[in-house]
């Protein structure tokens, strides 16, 4: 059963703002929500995370549903550095554990 | 620092080896974990440290033990392995487990070929 979906590709334009979409319709209250990315042979890298407000930091934003059953990571400003797979993550408070969805494949066109 | 350092970067083992990979972090962190990634894949969790202790190991086949010295190192010991067993090992690191609010610290992985 799948915890999270994603798209898998996305495409965009640099220096245009991208929004990577996430349904997690099975989310418990105590779920938080995580976003990484993973730039070719590289390791995940954390971009950002949530419980129930929107958040903001200096590499993206995201935007909760009210109900928590889906999210938004949104970059406002795409460069050719962003391209990346993006991955949206459930931390299962009751079992402690980090729970990867499939994630989406972002492309930036120059 | 808030690196985690992985070696050997890449691996190449025959079925009958015995080899290990090892992830080392500095920042103090009391978790540490293991996932593998197999190709255009998402990692997927292996075991957990914490405090030195294993506290989640997700069914993984006795080939692979994993080993935590002292808490700023962890291994991952590898024997009879099966070429289905090819794929980037990552290690991880966080402050604490059982905390929804921490970052994992990801390092770039042990690419290992099984033959």
């Amino acid at each position: 059963d799948a915890k999270t979906t994603q798209p898998n590709s996305m495409e965009s334009n640099e220096e245009e703002p991208v929004h990577l979409p996430c349904n997690h319709s099975t989310i418990s209250g105590t779920d938080y929500i995580h976003w990484y990315r993973q730039l070719p042979s590289q390791g995940p890298e954390y971009v950002i995370h949530g419980l129930t407000s929107n958040v903001n930091n200096r590499m993206a934003s995201l935007a909760i549903a009210e109900d928590r059953k889906s999210s938004t990571l949104i970059l406002h400003r795409a460069t050719l550095r962003d391209a990346a797979v993006y991955y949206c993550i459930l931390y299962l408070y009751n079992f402690n554990k980090f729970y990867f969805g499939s994630g989406t494949k972002l492309n930036v066109k120059p | 620092d808030t690196e985690v350092t992985q070696t050997p970067k890449h691996l190449v083992m025959g079925m009958t080896n015995k080899k290990s990979l090892k992830c080392e972090q500095h920042m103090g962190h009391r978790a540490m974990y293991w996932y593998k990634q197999k190709a255009k894949k998402p990692p997927e969790l292996m075991f957990v440290y914490s405090y030195e202790k294993l506290s989640i190991n997700e069914s993984v086949p006795s080939r692979f033990s994993p080993e935590c010295p002292n808490s700023s190192l962890l291994n991952l010991h590898l024997h009879a392995l099966q070429p289905e067993d090819s794929a980037l090992y990552l290690c991880a690191s966080s402050q604490a487990v059982a905390s929804g609010t921490g970052e994992l610290f990801f390092g770039e992985g042990s690419r290992l070929t099984v033959l």
